[in-house]
């Protein structure tokens, strides 16, 4: 089976903190995936990585940076975390053309 | 530019009913791929199905069904004799071919409500 971990299923922090969500594969996938999922707007990309130290921008990268320094692991980082960063964030792994498989979440408030 | 639809926000059914979430699609390309997940209370996708643009049949499985049209760009989903616990948020998404990594455009969902 698959599996795909996230650090926390809650998180709560405080505008301006510096926020890591960590995400792990354990099936030797080349790209993963960060997104985020709000009401109505179903669930946008926010980065993608298809190799070790790669990564490319989605469609909302802004406030977000990425890191990729081992295969199986791709962190989220937001620099100085916004109440509008207040989420539930998804990450993704899957091989090249493929089914992407998804981690349980990370529910992220921002007060 | 790729889109999926979703026009079904909401949907709600007594048990045992059958149900069809609808899904339509744009892309340019002609190789690209169609996805099912669904999302239970819990929060975690759940993959349910892919299937390739040169592929139209349609698939079974247990009391899921999908039905892929090309001509008319849809690919829907439909339930037979649905459960309680087929109540979550179920997402169509498109992914298209080429090189690289392939990106998934996701519907807005449909909240499905299977009442007992």
């Amino acid at each position: 089976d698959v599996k795909v971990t996230q650090s926390s299923r809650y998180l709560v922090k405080r505008t301006g903190e510096k926020v890591f969500l960590e995400c792990v594969q354990d099936m030797d996938h080349e790209n993963m995936f960060w997104y985020r999922q709000d009401p109505g707007l179903g669930l946008r990309l926010i980065y993608f990585s298809y190799d070790v130290k790669m990564k490319e921008k989605g469609d909302i990268p802004e406030g977000y940076s990425v890191s990729r320094e081992k295969k199986e692991r791709f962190s989220l980082i937001l620099e100085s975390a916004s109440t509008n960063q207040t989420s539930m964030y998804l990450c993704a792994s899957g091989r090249l053309v493929a089914t992407q498989y998804f981690g349980p979440g990370t529910r992220l408030t921002v007060l | 530019a790729q889109k999926v639809t979703q026009a079904q926000t909401e949907i709600s059914v007594v048990e045992k009913e059958d149900v069809t979430l609808d899904c339509v699609y744009e892309t340019r390309d002609t190789t690209y791929y169609l996805f099912w997940y669904k999302q239970p209370p819990s929060g975690e996708l759940v993959f349910l199905i892919r299937r390739n643009s040169f592929d139209e049949q349609n698939e079974i499985s247990g009391r899921y069904s999908w039905n892929f049209q090309k001509s008319t760009s849809s690919f829907n989903f439909t339930i037979t004799a649905s459960q309680v616990v087929d109540s979550a948020v179920y997402f169509c998404a498109l992914s298209e071919g080429g090189q690289g990594a392939q990106k998934l455009v996701f519907g807005q969902g449909t909240r499905l409500t299977i009442n007992p």
